[in-house]
């Protein structure tokens, strides 16, 4: 079946380390992945996102990378801050172009001052 | 300036009600959808709707009935409410297509509680 999934339910780290969140997939016709995070009482935004030919993409103290041959993306938080407590979530697009994003089941990061 | 805005936020219902959540996005996007978040925060896809035509119809109960009568609105229609229908419902919208225009925009979300 498709499937999206995160290791951790739960990371916890402190405040100023460095965080890193993965994820597996199944869908090897995926060709493209995001990750959003999700505050309380919100909806899921974007943070970064990675197409399947790439394996490191850089933003602004984010980074995701792809590993293809095992299905895992994860996604490295420099420095973290109490305001990138949430929950994150990975998500794939299959290449049926519909559109369509498959989740996974969301990573809560609590950071600690 | 909201960009997929939906209402209400919240929703309160006894079961056997019928409700509907409204949903519209600012974004000139094609193609807007309905997600449902659980209780463990799994979110999966409903519905998928491209220039007012249904393309995603995830297996859901056809209790739930999605209308949109322009592509900037898909609002979510749901009879005969039952308790395990109570999770948060968002709307989301994309360009549509692969790679980047499957990157969705999404609301506020509506947490429907049914007692």
């Amino acid at each position: 079946g498709e499937s999206v999934g995160l290791h951790l339910p739960t990371l916890s780290v402190q405040e100023g380390d460095n965080s890193i969140i993965n994820c597996a997939y199944s869908n090897s016709a995926s060709d493209y992945f995001i990750w959003y995070k999700q505050e309380s009482g919100k909806g899921p935004q974007f943070i970064i996102d990675i197409r399947s030919n790439m394996d490191k993409r850089q933003g602004q103290r984010v980074t995701v990378l792809l590993n293809k041959t095992v299905k895992h993306l994860s996604l490295q938080i420099a420095a973290t801050q109490p305001g990138d407590s949430a929950v994150y979530f990975c998500a794939e697009a299959p290449t049926s172009n519909t559109g369509k994003l498959i989740f996974g089941q969301g990573t809560t990061l609590q950071v600690k001052p | 300036d909201t960009a997929v805005s939906q209402t209400p936020k919240y929703l309160v219902t006894q079961m056997g009600n019928d409700k509907s959540i409204k949903c519209e996005q600012n974004l000139g996007h094609d193609t807007m959808y309905w997600y449902k978040q659980d209780s463990k925060k799994f979110l999966k896809i409903m519905f998928s709707y491209n220039n007012k035509e249904l393309i995603i119809n995830e297996t859901v109960p056809n209790r739930f009935s999605p209308k949109s009568p322009d592509k900037a609105h898909l609002n979510l229609h749901i009879n005969s409410l039952e308790l395990g229908d109570s999770a948060v419902y968002f709307c989301a919208s994309s360009q549509g297509g692969t790679g980047r225009r499957a990157e969705a925009f999404f609301g506020q979300g509506t947490r429907l509680t049914v007692v």
